[in-house]
């Protein structure tokens, strides 16, 4: 199994540009979820899914959007890029909502730079 | 608000050493889970504590969790260059989404 992965690793945006952030699992997991991660800050969850046509919003969801529409993708959409959102996205899986009892996976990450 | 805190924020010792790393966190939870982030790389899970567990040990990792004083510690023994990594605390709070909060991490470096 692959696991999580996320592309593209690197991308710099120009304020007001919009950009799709790609993020699979070929584990069959129900849940995937996006976080953020900036500098002393720790990881925020944006977005989540427990599962293909469910989102909802976590922590920090303004200014992304999200859909599910199979089990193994869950992309995260910029609408319209702002400095304030240059930072580390990770994405992450599990194969339910049950974090007592199930692990979330990590993607290594997407680091967005907006000018 | 962030969930967790980490204390220290950084850490640097000895190889051979312990390391102690806590975490206080701010309302009542089902669980607390460990993970580690190499630098650039994303989290890997290390270990998960329930609410009504109060120490646990895998391998070389021993956490304590005191929901009394909303606070845990994981305890690395016998360090290695290689635990050099971010270490963060994520909680599943008991109300609300049960998602994930993290906190801001602890920076170790274990010098050979």
């Amino acid at each position: 199994n692959a696991g999580v992965t996320q592309t593209p690793k690197f991308q710099v945006l120009k304020t007001g540009q919009s950009m799709t952030l790609q993020c699979a699992q070929d584990m069959n997991h129900e849940y995937m979820s996006w976080y953020r991660q900036d500098p002393g800050m720790g990881l925020r969850l944006i977005h989540y899914s427990v599962g293909a046509g469910i989102t909802d919003q976590g922590e920090v969801p303004n200014g992304y959007n999200v859909s599910r529409s199979t089990t193994e993708d869950f992309p995260l959409r910029l609408l319209s890029a702002a400095p304030s959102q240059t930072s580390v996205y990770f994405c992450a899986s599990s194969r339910t909502l049950a974090t007592s009892t199930d692990t979330q996976y990590f993607g290594p990450g997407t680091r967005l730079t907006v000018l | 608000s962030q969930q967790g805190e980490e204390d220290p924020q950084a850490l640097s010792i000895q190889e051979g050493e312990n390391a102690t790393m806590n975490c206080s966190y701010k309302t009542s939870i089902n669980n607390l889970q460990w993970y580690r982030q190499n630098s650039g790389r994303g989290l890997v899970h290390l270990i998960l504590i329930r609410s009504n567990e109060r120490e646990k040990h895998s391998g070389r990792l021993r956490v304590t969790l005191d929901t009394s004083k909303k606070s845990s510690s994981l305890l690395i023994t016998a360090s290695r260059a290689a635990d050099t990594a971010s270490y963060f605390c994520a909680t599943e709070k008991q109300t609300g989404a049960n998602n994930l909060f993290f906190g801001t991490g602890t920076r170790l470096t274990v010098i050979p």
